[in-house]
């Protein structure tokens, strides 16, 4: 148990549906992060928020929707996705300053797009 | 992109000492080396961070060469348990504050 919990743990949805992936963590960490791994890719870095603030987007297509109402809640907001947006999507909180803290991560919201 | 590098494979015998390299040649002074690993379909695990220094805890040792370009982490002796992706990573500092930036990591596998 990391601290980070996220839901669904499994996700199936069409080309055409609205679905949210959930995070929380309660960590009293300040900064959050949104990951998308891929079969046999590298952890991509999608989002950063920090103080729930949007500091990062790394070129994710509009379809992905992130949202942080407060620093213990991260959404993703999934619509109109395509096949190839089937992954794992890891959640992780950090603290917000300095290089000397680890990133904690949640398990993770396998989801398939049929 | 990501500041390390790594061999993709490894293999290990059960029992024995398991030493993951990596390379990190344009790691800044304010960058801490962190090791975190990656069981099949489950969130990252921390293992054990550095700067320059030495360190050792429950899981592993992390030793980071004086001029700090590489370092390894060992697991002293590896159990099949061990089996999972490493990933050696440089923690970059950038807008919004440090960020953790995966490379491909190494696919340890500990046999029996």
């Amino acid at each position: 148990e990391t601290g980070v919990t996220q839901t669904p743990r499994h996700l199936v949805m069409g080309m055409t549906n609205k679905k949210s992936l959930k995070c929380e963590q309660h960590l009293g960490h300040n900064a959050m992060y949104w990951y998308k791994q891929s079969a046999k890719k590298p952890l991509e870095l999608m989002f950063v928020y920090s103080l729930e603030e949007r500091v990062e987007n790394n070129s994710v297509p509009s379809r992905f929707s992130p949202e942080c109402p407060n620093s213990s809640h991260l959404f993703l907001h999934l619509h109109t996705l395509q096949p190839e947006d089937s992954a794992l999507y890891l959640c992780a909180s950090s603290q917000v300053a300095g290089g000397n803290t680890e990133a904690f991560f949640g398990q993770g919201t396998r989801l398939t797009v049929v | 992109d990501a500041k390390t590098t790594q061999p993709p494979s490894m293999d290990c015998a059960e029992g024995r000492a398991a030493n993951l390299p990596c390379n990190h040649s344009t790691i800044s002074g304010n960058e801490y080396v962190y090791w975190y690993r990656q069981i099949h379909s489950q969130g990252p695990q921390y293992i054990i961070h550095g700067l320059k220094n030495n360190e050792t805890n429950e899981m592993a040792s992390l030793i980071i060469t004086e001029d700090r370009k590489s370092s390894t982490l060992i697991l002293p002796h590896a159990t099949l348990r061990d089996t999972a992706v490493y990933y050696c990573i440089v923690r970059v500092f950038n807008t919004g504050g440090f960020k953790t930036i995966f490379g491909a990591g190494t696919r340890l596998f500990v046999k029996a």
